[in-house]
């Protein structure tokens, strides 16, 4: 079964700083590609940014972007110039062609003032 | 676009009654995944159809569990008997074909005493 790794239960980060969330999944498939998704406190889940596995560059969206290594198998979410309301649970999930998405146990983000 | 609408939103039973969760998804997605999400085990996927017709049922914990999918707009998943274990959100998502978002609902919240 696919193993997804979010190494950091737990964040804390003063606002305005830039946050990067780790993100390792254990396939050798070349045609994986990542998801991350947001779920505040009220408990919806919030689609952020996808990459594909064979984008030439990192995705963007907004604050957001992606640090995506293949060769490591890692997607790192970075969120710059952070936000009190960038509180929440982050989880990302590799998946190919979005077919089956299996998430990571997920991150903790507390934003402090 | 009304989004995945899911229902009932919160649900309280006794040990032993049957439950059953309704989805209906987004008009034109022709996937449909159901997950459960505890504090102890994450977010999990329990099932997930495509065009109708269920793929990938592995996560399904037991048999008091089943999902059905009659149409391309309506799915429920069902639980008899309920246990005070199976007390959790279960969400809803889909996804079109091609499309690498996977649009989640609201969300049932399940407390089985």
């Amino acid at each position: 079964a696919q193993k997804i790794t979010q190494t950091q239960p737990g964040m804390f980060v003063q606002e305005k700083e830039a946050v990067t969330l780790d993100c390792t999944y254990d396939t050798s498939d070349p045609s994986y590609g990542l998801f991350w998704y947001k779920q505040p406190s009220s408990g919806e889940m919030i689609f952020l940014i996808y990459q594909g596995s064979y984008d030439q560059q990192n995705a963007t969206e907004g604050r957001y972007s992606l640090n995506f290594q293949k060769a490591r198998k890692s997607a790192n979410l970075v969120i710059s110039a952070s936000q009190l309301g960038d509180s929440a649970m982050y989880f990302c999930a590799p998946s190919r062609g979005a077919q089956k998405l299996v998430f990571g146990q997920g991150t903790r983000l507390t934003i402090n003032p | 676009d009304a989004g995945v609408i899911q229902s009932p939103r919160h649900e309280v039973t006794e040990m032993g009654q049957e439950v059953t969760l309704r989805c209906k998804p987004i008009s034109g997605h022709n996937s449909l995944f159901w997950y459960r999400q505890t504090m102890m085990r994450g977010l999990e996927l329990l099932i997930y159809f495509n065009n109708n017709v269920p793929i990938d049922d592995s996560g399904m914990p037991e048999d008091r569990f089943s999902a059905k999918m009659p149409n391309a707009s309506f799915s429920t998943l069902k639980i008899q008997p309920s246990e005070p274990r199976d007390s959790a959100v279960y969400f809803c998502a889909s996804r079109r074909t091609g499309a690498n978002v996977l649009t989640f609902g609201a969300g049932s919240r399940l407390t089985v005493l």
